[in-house]
């Protein structure tokens, strides 16, 4: 079964820090890795998709990057902004369905 | 372009109701999802239907049933609703099964007393 974790739990940092969020998985046999935000009391808003047999994705101020075969993901956020306050998920995609982690909880402090 | 339109966006609901939780989307995508999320426990698939017509069962069915008609909805029916069915009911979509991006709807926020 698909484990996937997110570490920190929790993020503090002054707005104009860079950031960066974790997610580990421990099968490596994905077609893709997903990351979302989610702001409280709303749907999940896509980020970015990495397929299997990329190395990273980047859009905007967000880049993730995937190692597949260490089970690894990095979203990076440059340059924090308030806005950027949210959680955010990573999900990996195996057969027929997407396993979640926890998720991370950012606070960017203006 | 409304994307994923979900209904009702809360409901309360007495014990041993029944319930459909619906949604509709108009991005002529081929799979839709439901999920459940709960606090501790994360998101987690409920039913999927790669395609219309067809529908498959993800890691926590019970007492939950879903047809698929059409493209564009996907219904979600409590047949006898319970408390611990008390949760956020996200529907989700994709252009085809594996390979493509998901796209979530705003949720149905659910209380079963």
């Amino acid at each position: 079964k698909q484990e996937v974790t997110q570490i920190p739990a929790a993020l503090s940092v002054p707005e104009g820090e860079n950031l960066v969020l974790n997610c580990s998985f421990t099968d490596s046999a994905i077609y893709n890795l997903q990351w979302f935000r989610q702001d409280p009391g709303k749907g999940l808003t896509s980020l970015l998709l990495i397929q299997s047999s990329q190395r990273e994705q980047t859009s905007g101020r967000l880049n993730a990057s995937l190692d597949k075969s260490s089970g690894r993901s990095t979203l990076y956020i440059a340059a924090s902004q308030p806005g950027d306050s949210a959680t955010y998920l990573c999900a990996v995609r195996g057969d027929y369905k997407l396993s979640f982690g926890a998720g991370t909880t950012v606070t960017v402090r203006a | 372009i409304a994307g994923i339109t979900q209904a009702p966006t809360s409901q309360i609901l007495a014990a041993g109701r029944r319930m459909t939780l619906r949604c509709t989307q108009d991005m002529r995508h081929n799979a839709m999802y439901w999920y459940r999320q709960d606090l501790g426990l994360g998101l987690r698939l409920i039913h999927y239907s790669n395609t219309a017509g067809t529908t498959g069962k993800g890691e926590v069915p019970d007492g939950y049933s879903v047809s698929r008609a059409n493209t564009d909805d996907f219904p979600l029916t409590l047949a006898s609703a319970v408390p611990s069915q008390t949760s956020v009911y996200f529907c989700a979509s994709s252009l085809s099964g594996d390979l493509n991006e998901q796209f979530f709807g705003p949720g149905t926020r659910l209380t079963v007393l």
